[in-house]
């Protein structure tokens, strides 16, 4: 089954700090997607990125790195030096090779970036 | 250009009656996808579309949902009989998918706030 677990539900932390968001995946499959988005107060979610389960190099964007490891199936997010902008929901979501039209999302972890 | 519209942004209604939500996707994006917001629950997938049909229904909580597409565009989920745990954010999303469904990127709408009183 599929499974997509952020068990950390809020996060608060000063800005300027550096911070980790935690995702833990569970599938069947060998061939998979993984998700992150954000969804600031405005509500819109926003795509951050995706890799494939045949990648897990590192990639960072800015103040925004991931972390993939096949190994301990996580797929965590690290924002450096926080802004009180990066104040948001964010979701992990994993989508199945073999299911090509749903995405399972985790439940969000809700992040406070203090000023 | 235009992003995925949805009307309307809120919706209060009574116990009992019907609703209509509505999908604009982005233009040329044949997926569309509908997920529903409650608080605390996450995002939970209800329904997706490829070009006009449907090959999943399964994620629709109730036989009182029910989704369409037309022309390949627009989408509406209607909730008949609406009851209190209907209340939530319902979201729409599109991607291009040619061939790839949900690994596409998903470009989400601003969601419809249901409330049922």
């Amino acid at each position: 089954a599929q499974k997509v677990t952020q068990a950390q539900t809020e996060i608060s932390v000063v800005e300027k700090e550096d911070v980790t968001l935690d995702c833990v995946y569970e599938t069947r499959d060998t061939t998979y997607y993984l998700f992150w988005y954000k969804q600031p107060p405005s509500g819109e979610l926003v795509f951050l990125i995706r890799r494939n389960s045949f990648d897990e190099q590192n990639e960072i964007s800015g103040r925004y790195s991931w972390n993939f490891q096949k190994s301990t199936s996580s797929f965590n997010f690290t924002i450096t030096a926080s802004q009180v902008v990066d104040s948001a929901v964010y979701f992990c979501a994993l989508s199945d090779w073999s299911r090509d039209d749903k995405i399972i999302f985790g439940k969000g972890t809700r992040l406070h970036i203090l000023p | 250009g235009a992003g995925v519209s949805q009307s309307p942004s809120n919706k209060v209604t009574e116990k009992g009656k019907d609703v209509e939500l509505r999908c604009d996707p982005i233009s040329g994006h044949t997926a569309l996808y509908w997920y529903r917001q409650s608080l605390g629950q996450g995002l939970e997938f209800l329904i997706y579309f490829q070009g006009n049909s449907a090959p999943d229904k399964s994620g629709l909580p109730s036989d009182r949902f029910s989704a369409e597409r037309t022309g390949g565009s627009v989408s509406t989920l209607t909730i008949q009989r609406t009851q209190q745990e209907d209340s939530a954010v319902y979201l729409c999303a599109s991607s291009l998918a040619v061939g790839a469904g949900a690994r596409d990127e998903q470009y989400f709408g601003p969601g419809t706030r249901l409330t049922v009183t």
